[in-house]
């Protein structure tokens, strides 16, 4: 039973590019969390998911940041025209949706944007 | 906003000690608590979590302690090894539906030989 698999591990921008960082749950996980976390930093909400609806984006910027869930296929979160602020570890969790059975969190991609 | 912080950013003990790693929280309205574990490269690892309606919960090695007259949260390693050395972080999340875990800034622990 793979767990949440994120990829890729490492990804590096240029200012200006747009970059897409993929999730995709455990089996029988409907939900899905992105989290980014800058160094020394906690985990900050970005955005909540269910497949094919966006439940919460309250975290996420509203300029160049989007996330989706298709019916078939991982969760993208799409940063477009990365900047260095951008730079940061963002992780996927995925759950059941059932209260906090199951919720488990992906390795991470760590966006470099040079 | 947040209303999740952490007492200290880091916290040395000796191997073989019990550590303590401290959490306070704003929002009384909180009803669940989860203890994460992030080791260096890696994601999140649930350690312990404990419901509104409990003050302590055991698992093995660890014990959370909640108090929710002064809204503080505690995590208790027993015996700690090497192998805990990582950052902690406390959580708070709704446990009645699927919604998002807010994270407080978190603590390091390191260990001494």
């Amino acid at each position: 039973n793979a767990g949440v698999m994120q990829n890729p591990r490492h990804l590096v921008r240029r200012r200006g590019q747009e970059a897409r960082l993929r999730c995709s749950p455990m089996k029988g996980h409907s939900h899905v969390y992105w989290y980014r976390q800058l160094p020394e930093e906690g985990l900050k909400f970005m955005v909540y998911l269910q497949k094919e609806n966006i439940i919460d984006e309250s975290g996420m910027p509203k300029e160049r940041f989007s996330a989706e869930f298709p019916k078939e296929g991982p969760s993208i979160l799409r940063i477009q025209q990365v900047v260095r602020g951008d730079s940061a570890a963002y992780f996927c969790a995925s759950s059941r949706g059932q209260g906090r059975d199951g919720y488990t969190f992906g390795s991470g991609t760590r966006l470099t944007v040079v | 906003g947040e209303s999740v912080g952490l007492h200290l950013p880091t916290l040395s003990v000796q191997e073989g000690d019990n550590s303590i790693i401290n959490c306070a929280y704003s929002n009384s309205a909180s009803d669940y608590f989860i203890w994460y574990k992030q080791e260096s490269g890696k994601g999140p690892q649930f350690i312990i979590d404990i419901r509104s309606n409990m003050d302590k919960r055991q698992g093995q090695r660890v014990t959370v302690l909640l108090n929710k007259t002064v809204k503080h949260l505690s995590l208790q390693i027993a015996a700690t090894q090497p192998g805990d050395s990582a950052v902690y972080f406390c959580a708070e999340g709704g446990y009645s539906s699927a919604s998002k875990i807010i994270f407080g800034s978190g603590t390091r622990l390191s260990i001494r030989p």
